[in-house]
């Protein structure tokens, strides 16, 4: 059973303030990505990674960066939080086999005061 | 890039009815489409997917169907039941399941 784990389901921070969200899978797969999630806008990628230090931007990664050092693990950063940040961010991995279905996690609702 | 539009944005049903959502895609490159259904403060998961090379799919009571010449996409779920009741979100790939794109989002809404 795939597990996708992130480090928080709700965190507040500050303005300026640089934020870690960790996102950790138990499956061995190669892909992971993180999305924004707001509401009426669907999922929207910030960037994904197909192997250990390798990294691509999705469609809004300005703002953001990540970090993936391990296999298991991707990390997104948010180097200067602004409000407009504020959001569910959610992480997904998948394995680039036949299957193709992406796993997510249970995402971490964000808020930047 | 891709574009991919959804529609409509809320829909309710009767407990039993159908359920139809549609979604058109931009790029004819595209070779993928899954659909996720993501029910109240929980994660998405895959309900089911369809590939270019097919034209429809069926597992129980969901149905997708895709156009590549018209480049839209649709899922029917029949006989409605309570527990359908979640945000369904329609995405392309053309890159087989790397690099979704996401529609909106349809609230389905099943009333008993």
């Amino acid at each position: 059973d795939v597990k996708v784990t992130q480090s928080s389901r709700y965190l507040v921070k500050r303005t300026g303030e640089k934020v870690f969200l960790e996102c950790v899978q138990d499956m061995d797969h190669e892909n992971m990505f993180w999305y924004r999630q707001d509401p009426g806008l669907g999922l929207r990628l910030i960037y994904f990674s197909y192997d250990v230090k390798m990294k691509e931007k999705g469609d809004i990664p300005e703002g953001y960066s990540v970090s993936r050092e391990k296999k298991e693990r991707f990390s997104l950063i948010l180097e200067s939080a602004s409000t407009n940040q504020t959001s569910m961010y959610l992480c997904a991995s998948s394995s680039p086999g036949a299957a193709y279905e992406q796993y997510f996690g249970p995402g971490t609702r964000l808020t930047v005061t | 890039g891709e574009n991919v539009e959804q529609h409509p944005s809320t829909l309710s049903v009767q407990e039993g009815d159908s359920a139809v959502i549609k979604c058109t895609y931009s790029d004819s490159a595209s070779n993928y489409f899954p659909w996720y259904k993501q029910e109240l403060g929980k994660r998405p998961q895959l309900i089911i997917d369809i590939r270019s090379n097919v034209g429809e799919k069926k597992d129980q009571r969901i149905a997708v169907t895709l156009n590549k010449t018209a480049k839209h996409f649709s899922l029917h779920i029949t006989e409605t039941q309570p527990e359908d009741s979640a945000v369904y979100f329609c995405a392309a790939s053309m890159y087989y399941g790397n690099k979704l794109v996401f529609g909106a989002g349809t609230i389905l809404r099943v009333k008993s």
